[in-house]
Order: C-alpha cells, then structure tokens, then sequence
C-alpha cells in the first residue's frame, strides 16, 4: 500500500524567508503532483512532475523530484502572505496511467507579516 | 467551460436518509473520481471511473454507491447516512488520451453534515 508522508503538517513563516516543504512515498512512482487549497476552497493544480530531476517553478514556488530517493521538495522563496495555504503532494499509485492519486496530509502554511 | 461543478453545495442530512451528490465536467475527461476530505486526513478517494459505464472502489468505498450512466456526470449515492459520513465531498476529472501530460481537476466541493 502506497503512503505519502508530507512533512511539516503545520508551518509559520515570516514574509521574506525561504522554507521547503517534504513528501515522501514508499513506492516506486514517476508521477507527483502538488497542489494548493485556500481556506473552504476546492484544489489548484500547481505542478506535475513526471519524471527523475524534474525541475518545476512558477513564481515563489520551486518543486523538484527524486524518484530514486522517493521524494519531493516544495520550496518557498521569500514567501509573502498570498501563499498562505494547504499544499498538499500526491503520488500516481496506478504505475504509470495517471488515473489514480494518493494524497498526503497537506502542509498548512501561514506567511505572518 | 465550467470545469467541474457539483450540486449540491451543501446538505444536511439525518441518521438514515439518502442521497446523490451530482459530478458534471465539460471537459471530455474520461477519467472521474469522488474524494472525501476530512480535517487532518487529507483527500481520501472514495471511488472512480476510467470511463462511461465503469466504476472502481478506492481506499475508503463503505457506505457510497456509484455510477456513470454518461461520460460528462458521475454520481455519488449515500443509500443510509451516518454521522461518519459527514465531511466535505469533492469530486474531480482528468485525462484526455491526445495528452501526455495532465493532472486532475477538482470541482467546488459538497459540504455534508450527517445529523
């Protein structure tokens, strides 16, 4: 049975500081995914990363991926209060046909002025 | 597009009622799915769908139904509601064949409360 451990589950940041988010899984997989729910809202697809070294960025928001150590980063860049959220990993437990996700946790991230 | 939608967006529900929570996407996805999500738990999935006229159980499928009479809709039924079953209902999509790369689309959400 495949297991996604996010970690930290709670995270306080300050404005301008760099933190990195951790998802880990226990089962070979090439497809991860991070996602992104406000507060009573539904989730915002924020990156796919299909493959070992996969690299993505958009904005304040760094993911990579390492298949081999089964892991995934989620890095912060000088956060600012609009990235305050629940971020949350998932992993493809279908090997490979994208059609079934498992979830972690989700990280909940509050940026305080 | 509307993406994906979901009706209804709230509901009580007492001990042992019924119900169908209505999933429709615009998008020709051929893939739907129903997650529930619970404080702390994260997204767990309930059941899915690869296609018009098939379902599969996911990690937590006691006490719903399914069905996907039509590729755009996917239904959820609770035949007998318990308190357990309160929580916040999501339904999402995703795949196309044409391709490579995609990732699921979620709908607004459903919040249940089971008295």
């Amino acid at each position: 049975e495949l297991k996604v451990e996010q970690n930290p589950l709670f995270l306080s940041m300050q404005e301008g500081k760099n933190y990195t988010i951790y998802c880990n899984y226990s089962t070979t997989s090439d497809r991860l995914y991070w996602y992104r729910q406000d507060p009573g809202k539904s989730l915002e697809s924020l990156f796919v990363l299909l493959s070992n070294g996969a690299v993505k960025q958009e904005g304040r928001l760094m993911a990579s991926l390492d298949t081999k150590a089964r892991l995934s980063t989620l890095h912060i860049t000088a956060a600012v209060h609009d990235l305050s959220a629940t971020y949350f990993c998932a992993v493809d437990s279908s090997g490979g046909s994208n059609y079934k996700l498992t979830f972690g946790k989700g990280t909940l991230l509050t940026v305080n002025p | 597009n509307a993406g994906v939608t979901q009706t209804p967006k709230f509901r009580v529900l007492k001990t042992g009622q019924s119900m169908t929570l209505l999933c429709a996407q615009d998008m020709n996805h051929e893939y739907m799915y129903w997650y529930r999500q619970d404080p702390g738990m994260g997204l767990r999935l309930i059941h899915y769908s690869v296609g018009e006229g098939t379902t599969a159980k996911g990690e937590v499928p006691d006490g719903y139904n399914v069905s996907r009479l039509k590729k755009q809709n996917f239904l959820l039924g609770l035949e007998s509601a318990a308190p357990s079953q309160t929580s916040v209902y999501f339904c999402a999509s995703s795949y196309v064949p044409e391709l490579e790369v995609d990732t699921q689309y979620f709908g607004p959400g459903t919040r249940l409360t089971v008295l």
